[in-house]
């Protein structure tokens, strides 16, 4: 079983729909990280959180440490959404990856 | 003004040859690391490095060798290439090294072995 479970592995939407990606985990943390894979390949921080909810414009992340248990909300769905979401926790001064989501809005 | 950038962006040699990877960071950081994706695209940590220090090593076989001249580049060299060495290689940065601060990552390298 691997230490970062995510789901689903793939979504497809349609543009404008609320999207939600689940994130468990199993190892220890002090922070939670949600990355976003683009399409060409190129990674980007999008979060990190220990505790609570953080916004960036039309995302939203949310953890419940004592569940192990984080989600990746994006509102009002665009086409340029599209792409694959990794939660990742930090834990012994290292990410560790989920499988990834792979997100597809279509127009 | 590229913050993390990784050389060369692909690369396709054969097997058992011996191959290196340049990352730098012009972000001021002091922590760098090497990942390697796989081919179902699973990321996994190879190596951290903190002011030029070897912090992770994580499990990765003889033949990876990173070295880091300066807390601004993180090389990566890998002798006697095998197929399974196949997969893209990113480089990161952040600061300190700490959960809380970002991961700012190179454009990856894409390595085919022949």
């Amino acid at each position: 079983k691997n230490e970062v479970e995510q789901s689903p592995q793939n979504l497809t939407a349609q543009e404008g729909e609320f999207i939600t990606i689940n994130c468990s985990y199993s190892v220890g943390i002090s922070a939670l990280h949600w990355l976003q894979q683009h399409p060409g390949g190129g990674i980007v921080s999008l979060f990190m959180l220990s505790s609570g909810k953080k916004k960036h414009g039309r995302l939203i992340a949310t953890i419940n440490i004592q569940e192990k248990h984080s989600s990746l909300h994006i509102t009002a769905s665009h086409p340029r959404d599209s792409a694959v979401y990794i939660c990742a926790p930090f834990g012994n001064e290292k990410l560790t990856f989920g499988t990834g989501t792979r997100l597809t809005i279509i127009p | 003004d590229t913050a993390v950038s990784q050389t060369p962006k692909y690369l396709v040699t054969q097997m058992g040859n011996d191959k290196s990877i340049k990352c730098e960071q012009n972000l001021g950081h002091d922590t760098m690391y090497w990942y390697k994706q796989d081919s179902k695209k699973f990321l996994k940590i190879m190596f951290s490095y903190n002011n030029k220090e070897l912090i992770i090593n994580e499990t990765v076989p003889n033949r990876f060798s990173p070295k880091s001249p300066d807390k601004a580049h993180l090389n990566l060299h890998i002798n006697s290439l095998e197929l399974g060495d196949s997969a893209v290689y990113f480089c990161a940065s952040s600061l300190g090294g700490r959960a809380h601060q970002p991961q700012h990552f190179g454009d990856g390298t894409r390595l085919s072995i022949l």
